[in-house]
């Protein structure tokens, strides 16, 4: 089983959709969850932590479930702007961050 | 301007060259990553520098070789290397290897082996 796990995608929706991504990470012991958010050709950027009682910024919902050890990001209102890869990251033993493969997000008019 | 640069952005070598890549952080950052982007591959963690002390090194073969002379600088040393090592090498730094903080990245060093 992968340590993090993610559907690849890619996930196409027209503007304005509501869409959401799941990741699995299989060490339980795993301390902090983060969602990176890279664009074509461009290094990761942090795009928000994963707090267990859930949390908000703006548009994006971060939710994390450690009894069943996935966490969630739903993208409200979706602008083309937010086309880009979705990296799951997840910090375990020794603050070692592990990194899902990534869901691609293709925003369409 | 993320923070940390990253030279060169592009690097093509053939496989008998050496050479180095570069990474400088001016975040106050303690901590220091080499991580490796493949295609459809999630990142690889490298190397882990915390306080200019190698804290990590995850079986990475030999022709890679860090060096980290300080809290702001982190090389890559590259030799006969294989064309399978091309693929995107991204550094990243963090305040503290035990601090759940998220890390930043450099642009990143597209080195293609020939």
């Amino acid at each position: 089983r992968k340590e993090v796990e993610q559907d690849p995608g890619p996930f196409n929706v027209p503007e304005g959709a509501t869409v959401a991504f799941n990741c699995t990470y299989s060490n339980s012991a795993s301390q902090s969850f983060f969602w990176y958010r890279q664009d074509c050709r461009k290094e990761p950027k942090l795009l928000m932590s994963v707090y267990s009682s859930g949390n908000e910024d703006g548009r994006f919902t971060a939710q994390l479930n450690r009894a069943s050890q996935y966490i969630s990001l739903l993208i409200r209102d979706s602008k083309l702007s937010d086309s880009a890869t979705y990296l799951c990251v997840v910090m375990g033993d020794a603050s070692k961050l592990t990194f899902g493969t990534g869901t691609r997000l293709q925003v369409t008019l | 301007e993320t923070g940390v640069t990253q030279t060169p952005r592009h690097l093509v070598m053939g496989m008998t060259n050496k050479k180095s890549l570069k990474c400088e952080q001016h975040l106050g950052h303690n901590a220091m990553y080499w991580y490796k982007q493949s295609a459809k591959k999630p990142l690889e963690l490298m190397f882990v520098y915390s306080l200019e002390e190698r804290v990590e090194n995850n079986s990475v073969p030999s022709r890679f070789s860090p060096e980290c002379p300080n809290s702001s600088h982190l090389f890559l040393h590259l030799h006969t290397l294989q064309p399978e090592d091309s693929a995107l090498y991204l550094c990243a730094s963090s305040h503290a290897t035990g601090i759940s903080y998220g890390y930043t990245f450099g642009s990143g060093t597209r080195l293609t082996v020939v």
